[in-house]
């Protein structure tokens, strides 16, 4: 069991438009990572963060960009939203270099 | 820059029969490899993971060899199930730096009964 949770389920926006993601970390985990994970594709690294600092930035515009609180709990923003940024947003959260564990995702739409 | 290529897809087997999804990597140092399975609907669950060459990975009867001379990293099971179709995702993640994850494209696998 994972213990890791993303609000909201799904998400509706317009081009141009911005949107923000969250994501509750497993208890005990001070590390979450952002994913994009494009219709019939792998899931592309965003960005992470260790201790409310990123921590490592994938090829993402800074149109995209987040927070991590001290709860280690985490926001995924995005500005100006594209239609190409529709797509499954995964959230996950580790303890330091221990394996990553998935929350279910938010479905974004850009029309 | 490190990539994982997997088998393309899609897989259709008949229950029980052997399943094999090839996986190959291409990574500086020594990476640690996984493999990930996405019911419908749901987000990433670990399937198995193996941190070092020649290390096995098991789990729910899958298992995967790490094998640095070929930099692949095979999933096999002998008998599968309806209930294991599902995507299955292989993955690296780095030796050091941030501990992103580089997945390959997915193989999505249907088990008819």
């Amino acid at each position: 069991e994972t213990g890791v949770t993303q609000s909201p389920t799904h998400l509706i926006k317009t081009r141009g438009q911005q949107v923000t993601l969250r994501c509750s970390s497993q208890s005990g985990h001070n590390t979450v990572s952002w994913y994009q994970q494009a219709l019939g594709q792998g899931p592309q690294f965003i960005f992470q963060y260790y201790r409310e600092e990123e921590n490592g930035r994938g090829n993402f515009p800074p149109r995209f960009s987040g927070l991590q609180f001290p709860n280690y709990s985490s926001e995924l923003n995005v500005n100006a939203l594209e239609l190409d940024d529709s797509a499954l947003y995964l959230c996950a959260s580790t303890f330091d270099e221990r394996e990553q564990y998935f929350g279910p995702g938010t479905r974004l739409t850009v029309t | 820059g490190d990539s994982v290529t997997q088998m393309e897809g899609p897989v259709t087997l008949s229950e029980e029969a052997f399943l094999t999804i090839n996986c190959t990597y291409t990574a500086t140092g020594y990476p640690s490899l996984f493999w990930y399975v996405q019911y419908p609907g749901e987000g990433l669950q670990l399937l198995l993971k193996a941190t070092k060459a020649d290390d096995k990975g098991s789990n729910k009867g899958f298992e995967a060899t790490y094998r640095k001379e070929t930099t692949s990293f095979h999933l096999e099971k002998g008998s599968v199930q309806v209930s294991d179709s599902a995507v299955y995702f292989c993955a690296l993640k780095g030796f050091q730096g941030a501990q992103k994850l580089v997945f390959g494209q997915g193989t999505r696998l249907t088990i008819n009964p």
